[in-house]
């Protein structure tokens, strides 16, 4: 298995900018995560999907972060206008529904806002 | 909510030598799941190892095992024959299996940075 797979890698932007981060899991798994990891707060859980329906999004930090998941297969994250403190690395992540089963983690994409 | 407390910012160990990476956690359940994971610089977030509450042996995995005591909601980690490639960031996190809605996600410690000394 290819595992999670996230693109872009690295992403550079300026303020004001949309960006769109993109996810594919784990083939199989149910639950998708995003998660957001920078120096200050370490990794903090924006938002999770279990069967593509969004169950928890109180971790977006505000009104200009949305994500989606269409299908089984792909999910994004979306900011706009981006800004300067979005600058983090933005992890995906995907598990099966079964008992202690972990989370995969994607490479992570780098962001950053100028 | 759980939290997750890692009170060693960074560790440092001698090759072939053993180290222990704290870690706290605060929760009112009673069935829930603990893990650590391996973060080198390549970012890549790798699973070390996992423990069920429910379970009190603890885990092991090669070099790697868990001291898991629930009672005082203390799950460390302890790399023996620490190598090179040890080196990284481990984070502690705590997922609950109270199913709501499905999954639930994990919620992670600050992390401890470990160097390992040649």
């Amino acid at each position: 298995d290819a595992g999670v797979i996230q693109s872009p890698r690295h992403e550079v932007t300026e303020m004001g900018q949309e960006v769109t981060l993109r996810c594919k899991p784990i083939s199989g798994h149910n639950s998708l995560f995003w998660y957001r990891q920078t120096m200050m707060r370490g990794l903090e859980l924006l938002i999770y999907f279990n069967n593509n329906v969004p169950i928890d999004d109180s971790g977006m930090p505000e009104d200009r972060f949305s994500a989606k998941m269409p299908n089984a297969s792909f999910s994004t994250l979306k900011i706009q206008p981006s800004e300067p403190r979005d600058s983090a690395v933005y992890f995906c992540a995907s598990t099966l529904g079964v008992r202690a089963s972990p989370l995969h983690f994607g490479n992570g994409t780098r962001l950053t806002v100028t | 909510a759980q939290t997750v407390t890692q009170s060693q910012p960074e560790m440092s160990v001698q090759e072939a030598e053993t180290v222990t990476l704290s870690c706290t956690y605060d929760t009112s359940e009673s069935d829930y799941y603990l893990f650590w994971y391996k973060q080198p610089p390549s970012r890549q977030m790798i699973l070390v190892i996992r423990q069920e509450a429910y379970k009190q042996q603890n885990a092991t995995e090669n070099r790697f095992s868990v001291n898991f005591q629930k009672a005082a909601k203390s799950f460390s980690l302890k790399i023996s024959d620490s190598q090179l490639g040890d080196a990284a960031m481990y984070f502690c996190a705590y997922r609950s299996a109270v199913v709501v809605a499905g999954n639930t996600p994990l919620v992670f410690g600050k992390g401890t940075r470990l160097s390992v000394i040649a």
